[in-house]
């Protein structure tokens, strides 16, 4: 059964800050990995959506990676704003039944 | 500006009431899924359709809840009775059927039930 995991559970950074969220899953059997943001009461807004064969995908600030072999990712957020603010989800889609597997997410804050 | 559309935002009712929640996926998108967010356990896989068929529904209680696809533009979940504990947001997402593909949600539904 695929298991992923979001270290830390909570990140509080004052705003400038480069800073690296962490993602990791148990089975490397996936087709990709996408990282989403939710605000406080929003849905989900994708972020960055990295195939099984990239290593990462960049978008302005963001960076994500993949490693599948050690079934991990990161999303790096560079020179952090207060508009940063926010709950970032990791979730694998699962080879087979293809469905997404999501973490319990990081919530950070950024502090002006 | 394509985007998946629920239907209630919010909804209260009480305890025992039926509740039906509505999901219009993007257009020309033939995957649907039906996620519940709580506090304790997160984002939980309820059910799973592709070109309208149900796939995967292991994650819903099947006493109480139902999920249908009566046509490609709408999707629906169903609880009856509804529960306290069915207390959640309710999100859909859509998407196109193969791996390598993006999953969109929408706004979610945020039920309470008294």
């Amino acid at each position: 059964k695929q298991e992923v995991t979001q270290i830390p559970a909570a990140l509080s950074v004052p705003e400038g800050e480069n800073l690296v969220l962490n993602c990791s899953f148990t089975d490397s059997a996936i087709y990709n990995l996408q990282w989403f943001r939710q605000d406080p009461g929003k849905g989900l807004t994708s972020l960055l959506l990295i195939q099984s064969s990239q290593r990462e995908q960049t978008s302005g600030r963001l960076n994500a990676s993949l490693d599948k072999s050690s079934g991990r990712s990161t999303l790096y957020i560079a020179a952090s704003q207060p508009g940063d603010s926010a709950t970032y989800l990791c979730a694998v889609r699962i080879q087979g039944a293809q469905k997404l597997v999501f973490g319990q997410g990081t919530r950070l804050t950024i502090n002006p | 500006d394509a985007r998946v559309t629920q239907t209630p935002r919010h909804k209260v009712t009480e305890m025992g009431q039926e509740v039906t929640m509505r999901c219009q996926p993007i257009l020309g998108h033939n995957t649907v899924f039906w996620y519940r967010q709580t506090m304790m356990q997160g984002l939980e896989l309820l059910a799973y359709f592709r070109n309208r068929a149900p796939l995967d529904d292991s994650g819903m209680p099947k006493d109480r809840f139902s999920a249908e696809m009566p046509d490609a533009t709408l999707a629906t979940l169903k609880i009856q009775p509804s529960e306290p504990r069915d207390s959640a947001v309710y999100f859909c997402a859509s998407g196109l059927s193969g791996g390598d593909t993006e999953a969109f949600f929408g706004q979610g539904t945020r039920l309470t039930v008294v």
